[in-house]
């Protein structure tokens, strides 16, 4: 049971937009910012959000981050076959010291 | 280029030890926190420990306090991971990671981890 609770699995068709959450708690999102990772099959995870909302150079701007409270969410739209692969939500926790990973979402291009 | 190689990897006997090691380059290997993350088959990220540039802080998931050790040489650009009493459930590729949370995450390749009899 992950700290951080995310869907595990999600689906869209071609230029649809997808969004994927993430739940915590004031000890971990609440308190702390949220990194995004995208894990395509067979491959190192890849970062796609940092400080809850910016994104790295090269990612596209198809991919955004938001968070409210102890929540987050990943939000991807004109979906493309591409973006199919798992995606993972990791930020600090205050009480554990430790860093806390969702379990993972894998999105399904239709 | 920024690079993390991972080694010694491998097959080990329940309770045995194994040492990972990371080798960066391209970077200031000092200025950064560095991770080791792991992944077992067909299972999700799980964080396992992390280091501060200078040593003087590390952290570590419950399930590894006591059992594994995170070091870091910042001479050699090499991050360690020292496991002992090793598990059937800590069968995982590990990877090395520099700043996980910051905003220029790089990730090594992994380093395959079996623990079986």
């Amino acid at each position: 049971q992950s700290v951080l609770t995310q869907p595990p699995s999600a689906s869209g068709t071609p230029g649809q937009r997808v969004t994927i959450s993430c739940s915590g708690s004031s000890s971990n999102i609440g308190s702390n910012s949220v990194n995004w990772y995208q894990q395509l099959p067979g491959t190192a995870p890849k970062l796609l959000i940092y400080s809850n909302n910016q994104r790295p150079s090269g990612v596209p701007d198809r991919f955004s981050g938001s968070k409210s409270g102890t929540s987050a969410s990943l939000a991807i739209s004109g979906l493309q076959s591409e973006d199919e692969a798992d995606y993972y939500c990791a930020t600090w926790d205050d009480s554990l010291n430790a860093v806390v990973f969702g379990g993972g979402t894998k999105l399904t291009v239709l | 280029e920024v690079q993390l190689v991972e080694s010694g990897g491998g097959l080990v006997q329940p309770g045995g030890s194994l040492r990972l090691s990371c080798a960066a380059s391209g970077f200031t290997f000092s200025n950064f926190w560095m991770d080791w993350v792991r992944q077992a088959p067909g299972k999700g990220l799980e964080w396992v420990a992390n280091i501060k540039q200078d040593e003087s802080e590390k952290y570590y998931v419950d399930s590894v306090k006591g059992r594994f050790t995170i070091s870091r040489d910042n001479a050699k650009n090499s991050l360690y991971l020292q496991m002992n009493s090793l598990r059937a459930d800590d069968t995982a590729v590990y990877y090395c990671v520099r700043g996980l949370l910051g905003a220029t995450p790089h990730w090594g390749q992994g380093t395959l981890v079996t623990v079986s009899s």
